[in-house]
């Protein structure tokens, strides 16, 4: 495919549930960023990683937040004992390299937590 | 700190009209990106144009112009002959160059056009 891609697109979960939500960047793109954004808000940063590497996790809000890119293209965010704040868009974006390059954004997914 | 406001919550406008989206940005950096992003109702965020700190020459792409102003901080973004298509929320976003390139957004404009 030629953009991002995220799956689920749509995830309802039980507070307390763990989630997995999975981006598949633009083939080829070093860079990859996850953000949330909640209803109204403008999207907020949470991660972000360099190949396999995650050089910043500074946006993640708790420990319960965890994300990788074992082998620099496909990234998973996992949230673990979902709560009700949780619920937003989580959107991911890549970009070919850093340096204030363009970011391309998946369709987001959207987490609801009951 | 680096901040991004968008003080316009909400603009409606009649198809036709010209519009601006205002954006004013805070950095204590001299090197910088800013950015504007259109999400219509599907969700996805789509690019639109980039600018470097050092470029203030202003630019014309269709019915879209912006106009950057490091005086006052300012990156506003105009759209001429308003369509209807063009109703969506815009987002203005800065990036602090190394500083992991990470956008940080502001709240928003939703823009609504009206047949």
């Amino acid at each position: 495919g030629a953009g991002v891609s995220q799956s689920p697109r749509y995830k309802v979960a039980k507070r307390g549930q763990d989630v997995a939500l999975r981006c598949d960047p633009i083939s080829g793109h070093v860079s990859l960023f996850w953000y949330q954004q909640a209803l109204g808000q403008g999207p907020e940063f949470l991660t972000y990683f360099q190949n396999e590497a995650q050089l910043d996790k500074s946006g993640l809000p708790s420990d319960r937040f965890f994300a990788e890119r074992p082998e620099g293209s496909v990234s998973t965010l996992k949230i673990q004992r979902t709560q009700q704040e949780d619920s937003a868009v989580y959107l991911c974006a890549s970009s070919f390299i850093r340096g204030g390059d363009e970011q391309f954004f998946g369709p987001g997914t959207r987490l609801t937590v009951l | 700190a680096q901040k991004v406001t968008q003080a316009q919550t909400e603009i409606s406008v009649v198809e036709k009209e010209d519009v601006t989206l205002d954006c004013v940005y805070e950095t204590r950096d001299t090197t910088y990106y800013l950015f504007w992003y259109k999400q219509p109702p599907s969700g996805e965020l789509v690019f639109l144009i980039r600018r470097n700190s050092f470029d203030e020459q202003n630019e014309i792409s269709g019915r879209y112009s912006w106009n950057f102003q490091k005086s006052t901080s300012s990156f506003n973004f105009t759209i001429t002959a308003s369509q209807v298509v063009d109703s969506a929320v815009y987002f203005c976003a800065l990036s602090i160059k190394h500083n992991t390139d990470k956008l940080i957004f502001g709240t928003g404009t939703r823009l609504q056009v009206f047949p």
